[in-house]
């Protein structure tokens, strides 16, 4: 069945650390790429998106992400967090030929350590 | 410029029962997406209004229908609840329907069915 698949339910990583938060796919082809946070009792807000072009791709707060369709991944990172990155991050997918909708992963929650 | 709004913020409502919930998109936006996200889990696309037609639907029962307003707000009307309704409910509007126009979110609508 086609997916997307986030295989971390919760990261804890300390402030000023890297981050890598990683994000799978099973479709046929390349779909449209996208990652969200939630920050609680706020909507979802978009970090970035890929379509096409340049596998690496930056986003708003810092973050960058990178497409690799050998590996069917679009991994979110950043290089050195900061405690207000405290949320809960989703992957996204919509189908090319689909009716737009998005599909989204099960969500990454990250923990800053002081 | 003022973001999408959406309300109730909690609602509690019992089995069997109705519930209508609503929502304002950003100015400037025609397209509005709702979605459901049970607790744990990433959103679930529900369908999408655009100019006031239905132009997608997920995989959700007839008792999940919608409107859309002139203004472009829109409303989701949910019949004969049941427990497995009770999730947080988001709306989120655009500019058109195409792929490349981001979808911007409300803080949703926590919805608990006892």
């Amino acid at each position: 069945a086609q997916s997307v698949t986030q295989p971390d339910i919760h990261i804890t990583v300390s402030e000023g650390a890297s981050l890598e938060l990683r994000c799978n796919y099973s479709y046929g082809a390349t779909p449209y790429l996208f990652w969200y946070v939630q920050s609680p009792g706020q909507g979802l807000q978009l970090l970035l998106k890929y379509f096409s072009g340049d596998t690496l791709v930056q986003g708003i707060k810092g973050f960058e992400a990178e497409f690799k369709r050998s590996q069917s991944s679009f991994n979110l990172r950043k290089p050195s967090v900061h405690w207000s990155d405290a949320a809960e991050y989703f992957c996204a997918v919509i189908e090319r030929d689909s009716n737009y909708q998005l599909i989204w992963g099960a969500g990454t929650k990250l923990i800053i350590k002081p | 410029e003022t973001g999408v709004t959406q309300s109730p913020t909690h609602l509690i409502k019992t089995r069997g029962q109705q519930v209508t919930l609503r929502c304002s998109s950003q100015s400037g936006h025609n397209t509005v997406s709702w979605y459901q996200q049970a607790l744990g889990q990433g959103p679930q696309f529900i369908f999408q209004y655009y100019r006031e037609e239905e132009n997608g639907r997920g995989n959700f029962p007839p008792r999940f229908s919608g409107l859309q307003f002139p203004n472009y707000s829109s409303e989701l009307n949910v019949n004969a609840l049941e427990l497995d309704d009770s999730a947080l409910y988001l709306c989120a509007s655009s500019r058109g329907g195409a792929i490349g126009n981001e979808q911007y979110f409300g803080p949703g609508t926590r919805l608990t069915v006892t």
